[in-house]
């Protein structure tokens, strides 16, 4: 019940191409769903992060969508850049501050 | 003025030796964290800190033992390093449980 799984594992996209990377969670009480990119030889930075009294939130070119009733939430990276290849991670944490990490999609952006 | 640093970047160790990896955030956080990430990317949480205070602590070896001397400050203490111990582990700060942010990490190989 503590699992959160993440798909794709890995994801080739074409420069100014929508990246799309799907989480599912089973723990309802989870309230803090956050996504981090990594580079290569760095720490996980934070992106952007949604509650589930919001069904979406947009950061720039970046969006998460959340559907509580289905308990899925994704990231949308819109005009994908080369730069944006990297490892994405999607989490979840209750009230204690717990981050529950899915398992990592690995972005490629072909320019 | 980095927001969380930790030390050493890299460690080569052989096994059954007793290593130290330190941590430091001038974010004025009131919680940090120790998360393991194994060869495949995947990050999970070892051990948490409120305030000095231990609050989170999951199924890890009693080799690993975390110390907060103050709330800026966690170090992790590993003894008698194993193979299996080879791994980045990252030290990550937050106040109120959210938001957290990590540091760039330490990469320990265990010969």
């Amino acid at each position: 019940q503590q699992q959160v799984k993440q798909s794709p594992q890995s994801l080739i996209v074409q420069k100014g191409g929508i990246s799309i990377i799907n989480c599912a969670y089973e723990n309802t009480a989870f309230d803090y769903f956050p996504w981090y990119q990594q580079f290569p030889g760095k720490g996980p930075a934070l992106l952007i992060a949604i509650r589930p009294d919001v069904s979406e939130k947009k950061e720039g070119r970046f969006t998460i969508s959340f559907n509580k009733s289905a308990k899925q939430f994704s990231l949308h990276i819109m005009d994908s850049q080369p730069g944006d290849s990297a490892t994405y991670f999607c989490a979840a944490a209750g009230n204690t501050g717990k981050l529950i990490f899915g398992q990592g999609t690995t972005l490629q952006v072909k320019p | 003025d980095t927001a969380v640093s930790q030390t050493p970047k890299y460690l080569v160790t052989q096994m059954g030796n007793d290593k130290s990896i330190k941590c430091e955030q001038n974010l004025g956080h009131d919680t940090m964290y120790w998360y393991k990430q194994d060869s495949k990317k995947f990050l999970k949480i070892m051990f948490s800190y409120n305030n000095k205070e231990l609050i989170i602590n999951e199924t890890v070896p009693n080799r690993f033992s975390p110390k907060s001397p103050d709330k800026a400050h966690l170090n992790l203490h590993i003894n008698s390093l194993e193979l299996g111990d080879s791994a980045v582990y990252f030290c990550a700060s937050s106040q109120l449980g959210t938001l957290q942010f990590f540091g760039p990490g330490t990469r320990l190989t265990v010969l």
